[in-house]
């Protein structure tokens, strides 16, 4: 069955350290992976997608098919990336793991 | 992108009552979800809204309780009927195009029921 795990409900790490957000899916096939963030009053929006291979606000993630995972990182955390963080999976419609809450400390 | 609005953004209901919140997209989009985040929680998916047919709801929500119109391609409702206060959560809309896996979310509606 598809499933996407997150392991961490809350993440904190100090400002200018390196952020590493987990992300480990189930899925039979080639899978299309996206994180989403949801800022503080701010609707959900999509941060990046795998196939795109782009840097978003300083964060990268690189899927990799051995360990099914496809972690979200950024080598200096800023204040303004506290946020929840939801890894997501596409098939006919999108599954979307159970977030990280990421808070960076000052 | 799509541009999604809710209507209302907010509401207090009493229990017993029924309260139907309103998705309209700037396009046309094949593809509308209704999701629900309680608070502190991950978004759970309560029912994909098909335009023409009977909406796709998943396991644990019932058409009894969640009745989802679609009657065309840019605008969905969903009624949260006979609340309780476990109803109390943010109702949130999304939008698909087919072939592309990328959501676009409403701004939520965020429903209390006392």
């Amino acid at each position: 069955a598809q499933r996407v795990t997150q392991p961490e409900k809350l993440l904190s790490v100090f400002k200018g350290a390196p952020v590493e957000l987990k992300c480990n899916y189930s899925y039979s096939g080639s899978p299309e992976l996206f994180w989403y963030v949801q800022y503080s009053r701010q609707r959900l929006q999509l941060l990046l997608r795998h196939i795109s291979r782009e840097s978003i606000k300083g964060f990268t993630a690189d899927l990799n098919k051995g360990e099914t995972s496809f972690h979200l990182k950024k080598p200096f955390a800023q204040e303004e990336d506290s946020a929840m963080y939801y890894c997501a999976l596409g098939d006919d419609k999108i599954i979307f793991g159970k977030g990280t809450r990421l808070h960076i400390l000052p | 992108s799509a541009v999604i609005s809710q209507k209302p953004s907010r509401d207090i209901c009493q229990r017993g009552t029924s309260l139907t919140i309103q998705c309209q997209v700037d396009s046309q989009v094949t593809m509308m979800f209704w999701y629900r985040q309680q608070p502190g929680q991950s978004l759970t998916l309560i029912a994909t809204a098909n335009q023409g047919s009977e909406a796709t709801y998943e396991s644990g929500f019932v058409i009894d309780k969640f009745p989802i119109s679609r009657p065309n391609l840019t605008f969905s409702t969903l009624t949260v009927s006979n609340m309780s206060p476990e109803d109390s959560s943010i109702y949130l809309c999304s939008v698909q195009r087919t072939g592309i896996y990328e959501q676009y979310f409403g701004p939520g509606t965020r429903l209390t029921v006392t």
